[in-house]
């Protein structure tokens, strides 16, 4: 069985640097083909897509985050880590992490509610 | 890369089919067959339904069908049911090697 957690503060200050934990079980992140992506909701909104990284430590992240994104594994630790600098309560959102194979993001962790507030 | 475009809401009654298109550009929906489709009811996490345009993850009912046409995703649920009200999103591969969602689509059975 697959599965994935994350973790993380539930609030940060605005300017802070947000670090997200997803720790997952069933799947190895050294195994061909397999990634560990990070998508965001914001409160009624809709599903963004953050960044990726796979199995090779190839990494990709939304154009308009780049900057202020960086993505990295732990595959001895089954361990993927986001860190979002100078967060603004924009960012306000339900953070998932979800395993990418073969095209396809499944499956997804209950996902983490961050606030951005002073 | 701008997010695909889905209709806001749709609505059917049990029984009845509905389709919800997503439409994106050349450079991701109409450029690759990794088109996926997720289900999320309210408060959870959302829920592989369609990968590859029109696959099925197991245990996903057959009543769940995705297609393509261009740069047009649809995603048809026949014989609707009142566990399938939720929210729907699409997702494509680009050619920039990135992942983008649609904006999503709240079905509504009547």
């Amino acid at each position: 069985q697959i599965t994935l957690k994350e973790s993380g503060p539930t609030l940060v200050k605005p300017t802070q640097t947000l670090t997200l934990t997803c720790t997952f079980s069933g799947f190895s992140l050294s195994t061909s083909g397999v990634g560990v992506g990070w998508i965001r909701q914001p409160p009624g909104k809709a599903l963004e897509w953050l960044a990726l990284i796979y199995w090779n430590d190839d990494k990709r992240y939304s154009p308009s985050l780049k900057s202020r994104l960086t993505i990295t594994k732990d595959t001895s630790k089954n361990q993927v880590v986001l860190t979002m600098t100078n967060m603004d309560p924009v960012d306000t959102a339900t953070y998932y992490c979800a395993r990418q194979h073969r095209g396809l993001f499944d499956p997804w962790g209950q996902g983490t509610l961050v606030t951005v507030s002073s | 890369q701008s997010a695909l475009t889905q209709p806001a809401s749709v609505s059917g009654s049990p029984g009845q089919s509905i389709t919800i298109s997503c439409t994106g550009t050349s450079s991701d929906v109409g450029g690759y067959n990794y088109v996926s489709w997720y289900q999320q009811h309210p408060g959870k996490a959302p829920k592989l339904m369609i990968y590859d345009v029109s696959k099925r993850p197991s245990g996903v009912s057959n009543r769940f069908s995705g297609s393509k046409s261009g740069n047009t995703a649809s995603l048809t649920i026949s014989g609707l049911q009142a566990e399938d009200e939720a929210d729907y999103y699409c997702s494509s591969y680009t050619s920039s090697s990135t992942w983008v969602f649609g904006g999503g689509t709240k079905l509504t059975v009547l």
